[in-house]
Formats: structure tokens, sequence, C-alpha cells
């Protein structure tokens, strides 16, 4: 089965800084789906940005943006120019077909 | 707007007493998922459906059930409650393949 590993339970950084959120999944498959969610307490799961396993390019949305190491199966987030509002619980997410898979998440907490 | 619907945002029932939570879409997306997210972990699929057809993940317990009577619905009943079922339930829907889900505000469960 897939499974998707966030290592850090929690982070912090000071506003307008740049924080990364690791996330590293096993399969054995080529071809997949990859995404950051973000869930604020007691608010809506939202998405962040995905990633195409056949793509090369790191997938970017505004401050965020991706390091897709595929080979590694990796797939951190690096949030730039933090902001109070990015303050939340982040999830890494695989799917395949209907095969969808979170990780434990990390809760970031953005100081001022 | 609201895109994905659930209701009520908070349910308590009683232990063992039937309970079903409601999912409606806009959005006239074909597949629809059900997951349950306890306190501080990740959201684990219980059941989805694409199209009519119902898909159970293998480890959703028996206690759960679901119903799609049509595009837009999707319900989730729970047959007898029990303390561990306390829990976030969070729907989502999706259209193509390649597209991400989007989820609801999700309804939170507790059992007395």
């Amino acid at each position: 089965a897939q499974t998707v590993t966030q290592s850090q339970p929690e982070m912090s950084v000071q506003e307008a800084e740049t924080v990364t959120l690791s996330c590293t999944y096993d399969t054995s498959e080529s071809d997949y789906y990859l995404f950051w969610y973000k869930q604020p307490p007691s608010r809506q799961m939202i998405l962040v940005i995905r990633q195409e396993a056949y793509k090369q390019q790191n997938a970017t949305e505004n401050r965020f943006s991706v390091n897709f190491q595929k080979a590694a199966k990796s797939f951190s987030l690096k949030i730039s120019d933090s902001q109070l509002g990015d303050a939340a619980m982040y999830f890494c997410a695989y799917r395949r077909g209907e095969d969808m898979r979170f990780g434990a998440g990390t809760r970031l907490t953005v100081k001022p | 707007d609201a895109m994905v619907i659930q209701n009520p945002r908070y349910q308590v029932t009683q232990f063992g007493k039937p309970v079903t939570l409601s999912c409606s879409q806009t959005l006239n997306h074909n597949v629809m998922y059900w997951y349950q997210q306890k306190s501080s972990q990740a959201p684990k699929l219980l059941f989805h459906y694409y199209d009519k057809d119902f898909n159970n993940e293998a480890d959703t317990p028996d206690n759960f059930q679901s119903r799609r009577p049509n595009t837009s619905f999707c319900f989730l009943d729970i047959r007898s409650p029990g303390l561990g079922d306390a829990a976030m339930y969070l729907c989502a829907t999706r259209s193509q393949p390649n597209q991400p889900q989007h989820f609801g505000d999700g309804t939170r469960l507790s059992i007395l």
C-alpha cells in the first residue's frame, strides 16, 4: 500500500520568512498525483498546490512552490514570505486513480 | 459560494442511535468521497462513488453505509455509532481524473 510520511508534526516560522514542509511517499507506480492541502482550524480543507508525477517541472502557485524529487519520492512544500493566514494544518497527499492517501499532517504556526 | 455543502456542521447522537450525515454539491462532479478524520490525524477514506458505482475501502467498518440518490447528494449512514466513531466527517468531490478533490466544511460528530 502506498504510504505518505510527513516527518514534521509541527513547524514554526516568523512572518515574512520562508519555511519548508517535508513529505515523502512510497509507491511502485510511475503515474500519480501529489497534493498539498491546507486545513485551518475548524475550516475547510483547501488545495494549495498539486503536481503531476509525469511533469519534471516543479509546480508553483504564488508564494507556494514544491520541490518534487521523483526518484527520491520526495515532495516538499516551500512557503515564501509567510503570512499569518498561512497558519494551519498542512497535509501532503498522494493519489493514483481513486486511491487517495494523506500524510499525518504538519501544524504550521506563524509568529508575528 | 459553497460548492460542497455538508449539513449539519455539528451533529450529536447517542451511543447506538443511527445517524445520517449529508453532503450536496453544485459542481456536477461525478465522483464523491467520504472521509473520516479523527483529531490530529489524517483523513481516512471510507468509500467513494463513481457516478452510481459504490466503492468501499477494505477496512471501512460494516457499521458505515452510504447512499447516493442522485449526482448532487450523498449520505453517510452510521447504523450503530460507537464512541470510537466520534470524528470529523469530510465529503469531497472530483470531476476529471487529473483534477483535485474539492472538500466540504465537514460535519463534526459527537457521541454521547
